[in-house]
């Protein structure tokens, strides 16, 4: 089955230890991105990954590290957590066919820094 | 930046009504736009992409239009039925192409 998948679904943490949120897509995508969703704000993108080795910028990357060493695995690493990094986290990943640019979801990780 | 608007962030209708979802963009150098479904504390279901050179697309009760030069895009759904009763997003790629912006949503309640 085409999926992306996350781990941990949920995950309570405190601040200033280090974790990583993975994410994995089995669809050969070219294509990943990290977005963060919290209430009255809709979802705002983290980083994104047009192919391995290549990562870039969204609108709110502060306090959040990624790498692309795979194409099919894109983590997130929070060096050090805080509680406003508390949020519904999701990663898609889309093929980067001029033609189709189609994003997948993952099922999201709840993250809850105390 | 572009900047997307969804209206009405909340709408509540009894099952059967024939309902349209509202999205405005304020760049209308899209590539594509992509309407999504969210259910509570789930994921986002992805139900149709419209490139920036279609006008509209259909997937079963859905029917999502787009027109760049107004910056709108709508979502109709055809005879509501309470399983349809989530979050609906909707997302733009814009010229930068890595970069998906969203709305906030419409969360939708059909009742019995």
């Amino acid at each position: 089955e085409a999926q992306v998948t996350q781990n941990p679904r949920y995950l309570i943490t405190v601040t200033g230890k280090k974790l990583t949120v993975t994410c994995s897509q089995n669809m050969n995508h070219e294509y990943m991105s990290w977005y963060r969703q919290d209430p009255g704000l809709g979802l705002r993108q983290i980083y994104y990954s047009m192919n391995v080795e290549v990562t870039d910028k969204g609108d709110v990357p502060e306090g959040y590290k990624v790498s692309r060493k795979e194409k099919r695995n894109f983590p997130l690493i929070l060096e050090s957590p805080s509680p406003n990094q508390t949020s519904l986290y999701f990663c898609a990943s889309s093929p980067w066919d001029r033609m189709n640019t189609e994003a997948f979801f993952g099922q999201g990780t709840r993250l809850t820094v105390v | 930046k572009q900047e997307v608007t969804q209206i009405p962030a909340a709408l509540s209708v009894p099952e059967g009504e024939n309902l349209v979802l509202n999205c405005s963009f304020t760049d209308s150098a899209i590539y594509n736009l992509q309407w999504f479904r969210q259910d509570p504390g789930k994921g986002l279901t992805s139900l149709l992409l419209i490139q920036s050179s279609q006008r509209e697309q259909t997937s079963g009760r859905l029917n999502a239009s787009l027109d760049k030069s107004s910056g709108r895009s709508t979502l109709y759904i055809a005879a509501s039925q309470p399983g349809d009763s989530a979050t609906y997003l909707c997302a733009l790629r814009g010229s930068t192409l890595g970069r998906l912006y969203f709305g906030r949503g419409t969360q939708l309640t059909v009742w019995p």
